[in-house]
Order: structure tokens, then C-alpha cells, then sequence
């Protein structure tokens, strides 16, 4: 049973515009959603976090949008750069647990010139 | 080095042979993880140590064994690799309810 899903394999995106990758979970007692990227051949690497308190996060130009009543969290990336072309993974946990963190299946995201 | 080191990054094994995968980490980090990386699958998550001599199973355990008789040190060991078990393998730490740091990964290949 899945408990957090990206739903879109892939995306691509021209450069300069708006990326918008999603995340449905759940799982109603995770309160904490982060957002990780992947180069080939490279370990994954922490992005943005949000906590289930707050409803936004933004970090330069990542913002990550958590709708709790949805069970859906978004990461927008504005303006898309070409070195954003990445796999990008959605987790969470309940930080009463553990710290263990659940992931979805990923989102390839390329930035076209 | 600081960080999270995994070695190897490319091993090769055949079927039935018991094979270690190595993680260190030199943060004092007090959790540290074990994930596969499987198309289709995302991470999913092996075993976890919440601390010394304390781990526990993840959502896919069975075939894997691990130990942490150090903080900074937690292998994985595969006691009779199977094909099922051509992955990659990422080790990652934390602390309490920070995010995750991950090495850099194992590329395993069971023939």
C-alpha cells in the first residue's frame, strides 16, 4: 500500500517557466513532508521541508505548498533552470515515530531550453 | 571526510553468496537508514537504527540483516543474495526529526 504517491512519472518544462510537482499521501498521522532531489548515480539530496503547522515554505525559488484537508502537497520551482533536471522524490514521516521517512515513486522533471 | 560514505559503489555478486554492504557517517547522527531504489517503487525503506545496538525493520526486510555496534557504522549485510535483491542501496542518517542525508549509493548486481 502506497502511502505517499506521485502520480506523474514525468514532467517537462521550458526553461524560465513555473515547475509544479505533486504529492498525494495517506497516512493522516504524517506531520512532517519534505522534498528531495536526484542526480543519476548520486544519493538523493534534501531540498525543502514544510511542517503539517504551516501551510507554505518557500526557500529562493522553492515553494512547497501543503493542503492538509487534500492530503496533497506541491513543490513549485520558479523560475525552471536547466540544472533542475533531476528526479525529484516527495517524503514524509510522523515525528513521533521514529524519524523514519516514507517515500513516493518520484518525478523526473526535465527543464527544456 | 565529512558526510555519509558507502562503499563499495559497485559490486557485483552471484546468487546465493552472502555479500556486506558498508555506511559510515561521521556526524554522530543518532538514526541512520537503509533504502533500495527500485524502478516503479521509489525508496523503500530496509531497516532503521534509532541509536547503537538498536535497529528494526523497515517495509522490506526479509533477506537483509544489519547491525550497529557503533554509532558511526551500519552495514547490511545480504546472508544469500538473490536476483530480487539487484538494486541500489542507499544509506542515509539523521537526527531526531531533521531531514536525511544520504550517501552516495551501492550499485548491486546479483547474477
Amino acid at each position: 500500500d502506497q502511502q505517499v504517491k506521485q502520480n506523474s512519472p514525468s514532467l517537462s518544462v521550458q526553461e524560465g517557466r513555473i515547475s509544479i510537482l505533486n504529492c498525494d499521501y495517506t497516512n493522516s498521522m504524517f506531520d512532517y513532508f519534505l522534498w528531495y532531489k536526484k542526480y543519476p548515480a548520486e544519493g538523493p539530496t534534501f531540498l525543502i521541508s514544510i511542517s503539517s503547522i504551516k501551510d507554505k515554505n518557500e526557500d529562493g525559488r522553492f515553494t512547497v505548498f501543503l493542503n492538509k484537508s487534500a492530503k496533497h502537497l506541491s513543490l513549485h520551482i520558479v523560475p525552471s533552470q536547466p540544472g533542475d533536471s533531476a528526479v525529484y522524490f516527495c517524503a514524509a514521516k510522523n515525528t513521533g515515530t521514529a524519524s523514519k521517512l516514507t517515500f513516493g515513486t518520484g518525478t523526473r522533471l526535465q527543464v527544456t531550453l | 571526510d565529512a558526510g555519509i560514505t558507502q562503499s563499495p559503489r559497485y559490486k557485483i555478486t552471484e546468487t546465493g553468496r552472502q555479500v556486506t554492504l558498508m555506511c559510515h557517517q561521521t556526524w554522530s547522527h543518532s538514526y541512520m537508514f537503509w533504502y533500495r531504489q527500485d524502478l516503479g517503487h521509489g525508496l523503500r525503506l530496509i531497516y532503521y537504527s534509532a541509536a547503537a545496538d538498536i535497529t528494526d525493520k523497515g517495509e522490506v526486510p526479509d533477506g537483509y540483516v544489519v547491525s550497529r555496534s557503533k554509532t558511526e557504522n551500519f552495514p547490511l549485510t545480504l546472508e544469500s543474495a538473490t536476483r530480487s535483491q539487484t538494486s541500489v542501496y542507499f544509506c542515509a542518517s539523521s537526527e531526531a526529526n531533521t531531514e536525511a542525508f544520504f550517501g552516495q549509493g551501492t550499485r548491486l548486481t546479483v547474477v
